[in-house]
């Protein structure tokens, strides 16, 4: 089975300009998340999606992030504008349900703002 | 206010010795646990997992410990590998939906020769 995709694999940007990340879930699964990793870190969740409904987006600076998953598949994740903080490898996952917990994360992309 | 605590940024282990990798949690409604793998540029790879009505789950090399009264739970893996170099991050279902998990700051562990 193919895994998660996401793209791009690497994003540089200046702070203030914006950025738009890819991911395409395993098919069938019916959950998706958007994870930010900071360097040091662990994962911390962004947003989760069950289908197209978001079911958790508690996480989210939603002042300069948002995040849509139409039709239930690919899902973008968009920053505007960028801040120096927002430098991380923003993780996508997805799982059959949101019982699933063992779920599989796509390699990332790494976002460096200068 | 860190709920999953992995102390150890690092841990060093000789091939075919015994790798201990620790964590702490604080929250005692955490009823489930996981063990993800991570490779430098790919992302965590599920692991094992342990349910808090188990203290002990085992899956080849790889055995999870869990220790309620004192909210602690160990990887060991046995015997060490060169191939399982990598960060390890111990993780719990929580937060305010279901699926999220709350991650560690996770530990490298590094096998040499």
């Amino acid at each position: 089975e193919a895994g998660v995709a996401q793209s791009p694999r690497y994003k540089i940007i200046e702070k203030r300009q914006s950025v738009a990340f890819w991911c395409n879930p395993i098919s069938g699964h019916a959950t998706l998340y958007w994870y930010q990793q900071i360097l040091g870190q662990g994962p911390k969740l962004l947003i989760q999606f069950q289908n197209n409904g978001v079911v958790d987006d508690s996480q989210l600076p939603k002042d300069r992030f948002s995040a849509e998953r139409l039709k239930g598949v690919d899902s973008t994740l968009k920053i505007q504008p960028a801040k120096l903080e927002d430098s991380a490898v923003y993780l996508c996952a997805s799982s059959l349900d949101r019982l699933a917990y063992g779920y599989t994360f796509g390699s990332g992309t790494r976002l460096t703002v200068v | 206010d860190q709920q999953v605590k992995q102390n150890s940024p690092s841990l060093s282990v000789q091939e075919g010795r015994i790798s201990i990798l620790n964590c702490d949690y604080t929250n005692s409604m955490f009823d489930y646990f996981l063990w993800y793998k991570k490779y430098p540029a790919e992302g965590p790879t599920f692991l094992i997992s342990i349910s808090s009505i188990k203290d002990k789950n085992e899956d080849g090399r790889f055995t999870v410990f869990l220790n309620k009264s004192a909210k602690h739970l160990s990887l060991h893996i046995v015997p060490s590998q060169p191939g399982d170099s990598a960060v390890y991050f111990c993780a719990a279902p929580g937060g305010g939906s279901q699926g999220n998990l709350i991650f560690g700051k996770g530990t490298k562990l590094s096998v040499k020769p």
